[in-house]
């Protein structure tokens, strides 16, 4: 069974500070993984989207990076800011049907206090 | 920035009524999807449409129905709402591009969602 798995399911942390989210997957046959941002009340923006072949991807204070062997994916949040406060949700694409349907993890809750 | 707009953005309706979630994309997609949230957990595909006049369910089984008439509009009805249709519903599109003889789905653009309450 195709899953994604994310950790830890909510995080505090102070404005300033660095953190890192963690996501497991099953999907196969692999073909990419993003991870997106959804703020409260509204739909998930893409921050970051890397393919087999690419193991870091940087957007902003926002690295990604893929482990295709083991399957793992981080998204290291640096230098936070308030706005950062968010639902981050791990996205895995497979490359088995045409439609290019996701998997999605249930996403880590961020909370950055002032 | 993502040309995807869904109408209402709230809704609190009582059971037994008709509802229609709008959803519109000026982009120019093939593809569209409605999925359904709810808080804490992940999304769910319930429907899905290639193209005008092509539906498909989802992953998850929905009392709802879709229609796709025109390219840019694909909208979500239930006909008799009930309080366990309570939940966000969240609209996506996407388009389809050709890497030689290869046709691949780009990403997803999702919109700003609604949010259903029935009580």
């Amino acid at each position: 069974k195709n899953q994604v798995e994310q950790s830890p399911q909510s995080l505090i942390i102070l404005e300033g500070k660095n953190c890192t989210l963690q996501c497991n997957y099953t999907v196969s046959p692999f073909s990419n993984l993003r991870w997106y941002k959804q703020d409260t009340g509204r739909g998930p923006v893409s921050l970051t989207i890397m393919t087999f072949s690419e193991n870091t991807k940087s957007n902003g204070r926002y690295t990604a990076t893929l482990d295709a062997d083991t399957k793992q994916s981080s998204l290291h949040i640096t230098a936070s800011q308030l706005s950062d406060s968010a639902s981050y949700i791990c996205v895995v694409s497979d490359r088995g049907s045409t439609l290019g349907r996701l998997y999605f993890g249930r996403g880590t809750q961020l909370t950055v206090w002032p | 920035e993502a040309d995807i707009y869904q109408t209402p953005r709230y809704l609190v309706i009582g059971t037994g009524k008709k509802i229609t979630l709008e959803c519109s994309q000026t982009m120019g997609h093939d593809k569209m999807y409605w999925y359904q949230q709810d808080p804490g957990m992940e999304l769910h595909l319930i429907h899905y449409s290639y193209g005008v006049n092509s539906t498909e369910k989802g992953d998850l089984s929905s009392e709802s129905t879709v229609s796709r008439i025109r390219t840019e509009h694909f909208p979500l009805t239930l006909e008799s709402a009930r309080p366990s249709h309570t939940s966000q519903y969240l609209c996506a599109s996407s388009e389809s591009i050709r890497l030689g003889t290869l046709k691949m789905t780009n990403e997803q653009f999702f919109g700003p969602g609604t949010r259903l309450t029935v009580l």
